[in-house]
């Protein structure tokens, strides 16, 4: 499993665009890039998920580059509840036959300001 | 739609006795279920993954004798800690996915379950 280099913490203030960079130089043919936001003593929650290029959600986008080697989670106009740990996992194609095991980084603790 | 359950939330337990926790896929049936643990400031560390009707299997160094999982049915599995120890004191948490929800391998947590071993 490919494993993941993110900023151990981000800081921001309300209403700006955060942006999160992971690096995944490893990252393999079958693997997919998936995102999970995790506050304190809860379980995670699926933000996005992408192969390459750009994804698009109502809460986030998601962007890929060609070489797919790295992939930024974009927050638009962060708010205070957006305080958590956001991880970045890349992951194997349930349907290539894997088990689908989640290897979970450290994160990157984001901090939203007023 | 997708929600995932654990029983209890929180447990206190003295040191050796054993505790069982239930993660309960309640909207869709799970044929692969994960259990996590994490520790305080921690990411979560995958201990072992269990598909229904299969024994589980364990990540290295989980003992598979003191963490026993039980996936019985498409949309319950048990983990009991066995003669637990404070060292065993953490966040439980457990995951559901199936084939035929979500993109890929989309796993779908439960709330966790904070165990303290006194």
């Amino acid at each position: 499993l490919a494993k993941t280099t993110q900023p151990i913490s981000m800081d921001s203030y309300e209403g700006q665009e955060v942006n999160i960079t992971c690096s995944h130089n490893n990252i393999a043919t079958n693997d997919y890039i998936t995102w999970y936001q995790q506050f304190p003593s809860q379980g995670p929650r699926f933000i996005i998920q992408g192969y390459k290029t750009k994804v698009t959600n109502e809460v986030a986008s998601l962007f890929i580059p060609a070489d797919r080697k790295s992939s930024t989670l974009s927050l638009p106009r962060v708010s205070l509840s957006d305080t958590a740990v956001y991880y970045c996992l890349v992951g194997e194609t349930l349907y290539g036959g894997s088990q689908g095991n989640l290897i979970f980084g450290k994160g990157t603790k984001l901090s939203v300001k007023p | 739609g997708a929600v995932v359950s654990q029983h209890p939330s929180r447990v206190i337990c003295k040191s050796g006795t054993s505790v069982k926790i239930e993660c309960r896929s309640l909207d869709f049936q799970a044929t692969t279920m994960f259990w996590y643990r994490q520790f305080p400031k921690k990411s979560l560390m995958l201990m072992a993954t269990s598909n229904e009707g299969s024994k589980a299997t364990y990540e290295q160094g989980v003992e598979k004798d003191k963490f026993l999982i039980n996936h019985a049915s498409l949309t319950l599995s048990t983990l009991t800690v066995t003669s637990a120890h404070p060292e065993d004191s953490s966040f439980y948490i457990c995951s559901a996915m199936t084939s035929g929800r979500g993109s890929y391998n989309e796993q779908f947590f439960g709330p966790g379950t904070r165990l303290t071993v006194l």
